[in-house]
């Protein structure tokens, strides 16, 4: 099992700045997962985190507005650049070994005004 | 990449009743997972089914596996109070693709 501590639990951010979440996870993991969750929607995957390579993107997500960091193998922020409405939602980070269970962090719920 | 539809989006019930959610794909999974989200919580792992025409049972909750690998679903015998949250099915080894989910209600 995999223990993730995420933070900010919520925040409520003013348009146009950015926001940095943080995940730690109390294990080495080779892959964290960031996804997002819109209100009252099922989850989508933002991007995979790779300790010491650039991050891997999803469809409709880029690095400028997404920035993610993995410095190490316990450890990765995702920041959320130039907010709008439009981006208040939950973000989750997530590990996961192959083929079992994904374990989440609780979620930073973002609210843009 | 892979898609899961699942239906019902929304199931209000009597508490006491049965409930279930049904997850579909176009194309042959490798495996489906079976995720409950409470309200204002994070998603928590319940199962994983890789076999075709695999069953499993969690006390009230039984999970199938279809025969040809492209459906699954949940189903909740008697529901409860505690059973209130939003169930997803999701797909994949390490990155999961998830279906809409769920939402069940329950009136006491």
């Amino acid at each position: 099992s995999a223990v993730i501590s995420q933070k900010p639990s919520r925040d409520i951010c003013q348009r146009g700045t950015s926001l940095t979440i943080q995940c730690q996870v109390d294990s080495q993991v080779t892959m964290m997962f960031w996804y997002r969750q819109q209100p009252g929607q099922s989850l989508t995957l933002i991007a995979t985190a790779n300790q010491g390579s650039e991050a891997t993107y999803e469809s409709g997500f880029v690095i400028d507005k997404f920035p993610i960091s993995r410095p190490n193998l316990t450890f990765s922020t995702l920041t959320v650049s130039n907010m709008s409405p439009e981006d208040s939602s939950i973000y989750l980070c997530s590990v996961g070994a192959y083929g079992t269970e994904a374990f989440f962090g609780q979620g930073t719920r973002l609210t843009v005004v | 990449g892979q898609q899961v539809m699942q239906i019902p989006q929304y199931q209000h019930v009597q508490e006491g009743e049965d409930f279930t959610t049904y997850c579909n794909s176009s194309t042959t999974l490798s495996n489906i997972q079976w995720y409950k989200q409470r309200p204002g919580g994070h998603p928590v792992f319940l199962i994983q089914l890789v076999k075709s025409g695999e069953v499993k049972k969690q006390k009230r909750l039984t999970f199938q596996f279809g025969e040809a690998k492209k459906n699954s679903s949940l189903h909740i015998t008697a529901t409860q109070t505690t059973d209130v949250g939003t169930y997803f099915c999701a797909q994949g080894a390490q990155k999961l693709v998830f279906g809409q989910g769920t939402r069940l209600t329950i009136n006491p």
